[in-house]
């Protein structure tokens, strides 16, 4: 009974390259969130997908930060060209639908460090 | 703007006493309210959650008490456990689609 899976469960980056991080939700879910911690901080809502589709990003920076969820494989966020600012927990969460009562499940999130 | 707030940062209890950790929130268009714990370096954990058209829900130990007129929330805990030491988030949403979350309280049992 697979969870949600997030990789890599830490990753490091210099300034100005690129983080990639996956988040594959659990079994029969089809509906994918991302949010950011930042330390001594609650959760922030970055983006809600579903397959192929994005519903609601207003919680994603303009700039440098782009989410798919492609109809195989799982759902990728993108950083591109990332600051210091940008250290921080990434966590993805699922649910199976979007009805009013479903909840969503986290995954044990990314650790993102910028040098 | 905070629209879900938890004013105390950290709470201590003994082991076996009740454990009461409070929610307010601004937004009337909530309907579906959560609780997480989490652990250092994990990912946030489901408790309970309750829909805006009860006024309570209990699961085991962990019962959450709404109260929509005074827009707040609480989760208490009892009897409390060494293992329920973690912080706790609460959660709100409008549709069951982006969560708004507090900034946690550390909860803190004590033997």
């Amino acid at each position: 009974n697979a969870g949600v899976m997030q990789n890599p469960r830490h990753l490091v980056r210099r300034r100005g390259q690129e983080a990639r991080l996956r988040c594959s939700p659990m079994k029969g879910h089809s509906h994918v969130y991302w949010y950011r911690q930042l330390p001594e901080e609650g959760l922030k809502f970055m983006v809600y997908l579903q397959k192929e589709n994005i519903i609601d990003e207003s919680g994603m920076p303009k700039e440098r930060f782009s989410a798919e969820f492609p109809k195989e494989g799982p759902s990728i966020l993108r950083i591109q060209q990332v600051v210091r600012g940008d250290s921080a927990a990434y966590f993805c969460a699922s649910s199976p639908t979007s009805g009013s009562t479903d909840t969503q499940y986290f995954g044990p999130g990314t650790r993102l460090t910028v040098l | 703007d905070q629209q879900v707030k938890q004013n105390s940062p950290s709470l201590s209890v003994q082991e076996g006493r009740i454990s009461i950790l409070n929610c307010d929130y601004t937004n009337s268009m909530f309907d579906y309210f959560l609780w997480y714990k989490k652990y250092p370096a994990e990912g946030p954990t489901f408790l309970i959650s309750i829909s805006s058209i009860k006024d309570k829900n209990e699961d085991g130990r962990f019962t959450v008490f709404l109260n929509k007129s005074a827009k707040h929330l609480s989760l208490h805990i009892v009897p409390s456990q060494p293992g329920d030491s973690a912080v706790y988030f609460c959660a709100a949403s409008q549709g069951a689609q982006k969560l708004v979350f507090g900034q946690g309280t550390r909860l803190t049992i004590n033997p």
